[in-house]
Parts: C-alpha cells; sequence; structure tokens
C-alpha cells in the first residue's frame, strides 16, 4: 500500500519569505501525485498534479513542485508567500484506486 | 468551487446510532470516493464506487457501506456509531477511464459528524 509523509508539521513564517514543503512517498507502481490546499473554512482543492513528463510542474497562485523519482519526493515551493497562503497543505500519492495523503503541514503567514 | 456537493453539512449522532451522509458529483464525473477526515489528520480512504460498484475499499469495518446510483452520486452508511467516527467525511469525484492514467479527485466542503 502506498504512503506518505510529511515533515515540519507547523509552519510559521512572515510574507515574502520562502516556502519549501517536503513530501516523500512510498508506491511501487506509477506515481501520480498531488498537492492540495485547505484554506480556513473552505474545502479541499487541488493545488497541482503530476501524471508524467516534466518533473518540475507549477500549479495555481505561483506554487510549484518538483518530482525527483530517485528520492521518492515531490517538494512543494514557493519564492514569494503572502498572508493568504495561510492554510493546510496536504501531499497524496495515487495508487490502488485511491489517494493516500500525508498529515498535512499548517502553514500560518504573518503580515 | 468543484461542483461537488455534500449533505448535510454538519451532523450530531449518539453512539449506536446510524447515520447516511449524500454526495453529489461534478457533471462528467462517473466515480465517487470517500475519506474520512479525523482532527489534525491527513484524509483516509473509506471506499470508491465506480459505475455503481465497489472499485476499492480502505482499512474501514463492515459498518461503514456505501452506493452510488445510476446519476453517479452516492451515500455513505455508517450503522453502529462509535465516539471515534467523530471526523469531517469528504466526498471526491473523478473521471475513471480504464487502463488510463491520470485520473484526478475532486473534493466536497465535507460532512462534520459528531458522535456524543
Amino acid at each position: 500500500a502506498q504512503s506518505v509523509s510529511q515533515h515540519n508539521h507547523h509552519v510559521i513564517l512572515s510574507e515574502a519569505a520562502s516556502l519549501e514543503l517536503g513530501c516523500n512517498y512510498s508506491y511501487g507502481g506509477t506515481v501520480n501525485l498531488f498537492w492540495y490546499v485547505q484554506y480556513p473554512g473552505q474545502h479541499l482543492q487541488l493545488l497541482l498534479k503530476y501524471f508524467s513528463g516534466d518533473p518540475l510542474v507549477k500549479g495555481i497562485k505561483g506554487f510549484e513542485a518538483e518530482f525527483i523519482k530517485s528520492k521518492f519526493s515531490f517538494n512543494l515551493r514557493k519564492p514569494s508567500v503572502q498572508w493568504s497562503d495561510t492554510a493546510e497543505y496536504f501531499c497524496a500519492v495515487k495508487g490502488n484506486n485511491r489517494l493516500a495523503f500525508g498529515k498535512g503541514n499548517q502553514v500560518v503567514v504573518i503580515p | 468551487e468543484t461542483g461537488v456537493t455534500q449533505s448535510p453539512t454538519h451532523l450530531i449522532k449518539t453512539r449506536g446510532q446510524q447515520v447516511t451522509l449524500r454526495c453529489s458529483s461534478q457533471s462528467g464525473h462517473n466515480t465517487v470516493s470517500w475519506y474520512q477526515q479525523a482532527l489534525g489528520q491527513g484524509p483516509q480512504f473509506i471506499f470508491q464506487y465506480y459505475r455503481e460498484e465497489e472499485n476499492g475499499r480502505g482499512n474501514f469495518p463492515p459498518r461503514f457501506s456505501g452506493l452510488q446510483f445510476p446519476n453517479y452520486s452516492s451515500e455513505l452508511n455508517v450503522n453502529a456509531l462509535e465516539l471515534d467516527d467523530s471526523a469531517l467525511y469528504l466526498c471526491a469525484s473523478s473521471y475513471l477511464a480504464r487502463g488510463k492514467l491520470g485520473e484526478t479527485q475532486y473534493f466536497g466542503p465535507g460532512t462534520r459528524l459528531l458522535v456524543l
């Protein structure tokens, strides 16, 4: 069964700082990888996804993620965060007709 | 907005009762997946329905059951509720084409269930 590991569950940073959230997965098959975001009071939304091709994928709101197969990683980055990026971020790997999620990163951006 | 809707938004039940949660999938989608999200945790896969049949199940007991209807909407039923069933229940819809990769799941707002 697939699994996902996310570190640094709570992240606090100031506006304009850079953000990087780590995601390591375990799955033996072809990977489909996702980052979802949950803003306060809102539902889970797709931020970006990787199926194949260019390992650097760009998502909404200036986010990007890099798939590194040799490291089983799919880290999320944003060069300069805004207060509105305060949210919980989940990495997920798809396999066997299901998504396996990590425990999430609670990110707080201080104005 | 994903077009995935869930009802009710909140629900309070007592231990031992039964509950039914509902989900309407996004137009054009044929698959519904259900997840349980406990406080402070990531969503955990319960099961998936594809063309009205169960298409995968997570590590949940049989008292968690589901249905998918011809219009691709779905229900999650939980019998003999336990305190630990208190959680946010998420429904996700997607378009699944057999033999093709690249299914993306879009989530609804969830139903928050409290079991007392």
